[in-house]
């Protein structure tokens, strides 16, 4: 079974630093891996979907990448601001029905 | 911008009261699912459907049930909750893409928040 696993599990800065969030999945043979954020007591919001044959998706301030050989995807979050505080999930496709999701790296950016 | 609504966002029901939550998408999506999160826990696949008259059980146990009767609509049931029944429920739907496996980008409702007292 897919195991995904996201490091750190919490993760506090101060406003206007650069940071990476990690993505880590035990089986490579996925479809694609997708970044959701989750405000609390929310939906969640589709970021980046990264399909198998891509490398890295951007939008705007965010920049996520997928190395599927080792397992691997990280979200790198440019200047971070705020607003960008929330939950951050990962979720990979490896199967026909559903995705497996990671228990989330909890932001906090400080003004 | 994703289409995809939940009714009720708020939900306090006593034990033993059937409920259903509402799941409805505008998107012309095949695949639909429900996801159960308690506060601060990861999210459980409880219910998926590839489409009209397909309804499927999740890796998480439950005790609710779906239909699918038209594309776009997606409820589930509990025909009598319990306070174990607590939790968050979260929509979600995504396109099919070639060869019957979904490469669509997933799109989730806000959410109902289930309490039973």
């Amino acid at each position: 079974k897919q195991e995904v696993t996201q490091i750190p599990a919490a993760l506090s800065v101060p406003e206007g630093e650069n940071l990476v969030l990690n993505c880590s999945f035990t089986d490579s043979a996925i479809y694609n891996l997708q970044w959701f954020r989750q405000d609390p007591g929310k939906g969640l919001t589709s970021l980046l979907l990264i399909q198998s044959s891509q490398r890295e998706q951007t939008s705007g301030r965010l920049n996520a990448s997928l190395d599927k050989s080792s397992g691997r995807s990280t979200l790198y979050i440019a200047a971070s601001q705020p607003g960008d505080s929330a939950t951050y999930l990962c979720a990979v496709l490896n199967s026909g029905y559903a995705l497996n999701f990671g228990k989330g790296t909890s932001l906090l950016v400080t003004p | 911008e994703a289409d995809i609504y939940q009714i009720p966002r708020y939900l306090v029901i006593g034990t033993g009261k059937k409920i259903t939550l509402e799941c409805s998408q505008t998107m012309g999506h095949d695949k639909m699912y429900w996801y159960q999160q308690d506060p601060g826990m990861e999210l459980h696949l409880i219910h998926y459907s590839y489409g009209v008259n397909s309804t499927e059980k999740g890796d998480l146990s439950s005790e609710s049930t779906v239909s699918r009767i038209r594309t776009e609509h997606f409820p589930l049931t509990l025909e009598s909750a319990r306070p174990s029944h607590t939790s968050q429920y979260l929509c979600a739907s995504s396109a099919i893409g070639t060869g019957g496996f979904s490469y669509g980008e997933l799109f989730f409702g806000e959410g109902s928040r289930l309490t039973v007292l």
